[in-house]
């Protein structure tokens, strides 16, 4: 399995509804950032978290991060149909000699 | 002005033709990427390349190769193309290695027939 993997996989909710995403990773990291993929479109990066970091705010996001637990959430505040799009989440894992591994992605549907 | 920018947007091609997909960054940012996005949305990392290392993901096939004329340049060239290859691709940039911001381009649209 992968080093980055988002929970759901899907995920479908009411605009003005919280929408919260998984991220659970394998080994230690220097920091973890969430992206955002609209249909169609390339990755466009909503907020990094470092791993002295516990939580992290903007604007109606929220990220959490538990070393202990090798886990991350997003949270979504009131969302929106603009919402809509695939999350993922990447790791700056300290063990790989790559940079950032992305997880599959959590695809969030708003409906209006 | 477009920060990351690939050209084709759309790329369909027979099985065996070689192509190349050019990128091209604006920011003034000294690392560039290439990853591979595949049906399923996998996104995996192939390159990642400044003006003094590159950085090879071992499961790359050697069709596969990274080309930089110039720091906001990395073109990536395809021999011998397989239906397997079919996939978007996107292009990313940063300012430095690890624990940075990654800017991706749109993506180039690869189908292989």
């Amino acid at each position: 399995s992968q080093q980055g993997e988002e929970d759901p996989q899907a995920l479908s909710i009411q605009e003005g509804e919280n929408a919260t995403m998984n991220c659970s990773y394998k080994t230690s990291i220097n920091n973890l950032q969430w992206y955002r993929q609209n249909s169609g479109r390339g990755l466009v990066h909503l907020i990094l978290i470092r791993s002295n970091e516990r939580e992290k705010h903007s604007g109606r996001l929220r990220v959490t991060l538990d070393t202990s637990k090798k886990s991350s959430s997003l949270l979504i505040t009131a969302s929106r149909a603009a919402d809509t799009a695939s999350y993922f989440c990447a790791t700056d894992a300290i063990n790989y000699g790559q940079n950032f591994v992305f997880g599959p992605g959590t695809r969030l549907s708003v409906l209006p | 002005d477009t920060a990351v920018s690939q050209t084709p947007k759309y790329l369909v091609t027979q099985m065996g033709n070689d192509k190349s997909i050019k990128c091209e960054q604006n920011l003034g940012h000294d690392t560039m990427y290439w990853y591979k996005q595949d049906s399923k949305k996998f996104l995996k990392i192939m390159f990642s390349y400044n003006n003094k290392e590159l950085i090879i993901n071992e499961t790359v096939p050697n069709r596969f190769s990274p080309k930089s004329p110039d720091k906001a340049h990395l073109n990536l060239h395809i021999n011998s193309l397989e239906l397997g290859d079919s996939a978007v691709y996107f292009c990313a940039s940063s300012l430095a290695r690890r624990e940075e911001t990654q800017y991706f381009g749109p993506g180039t649209r690869l189908l292989v027939l």
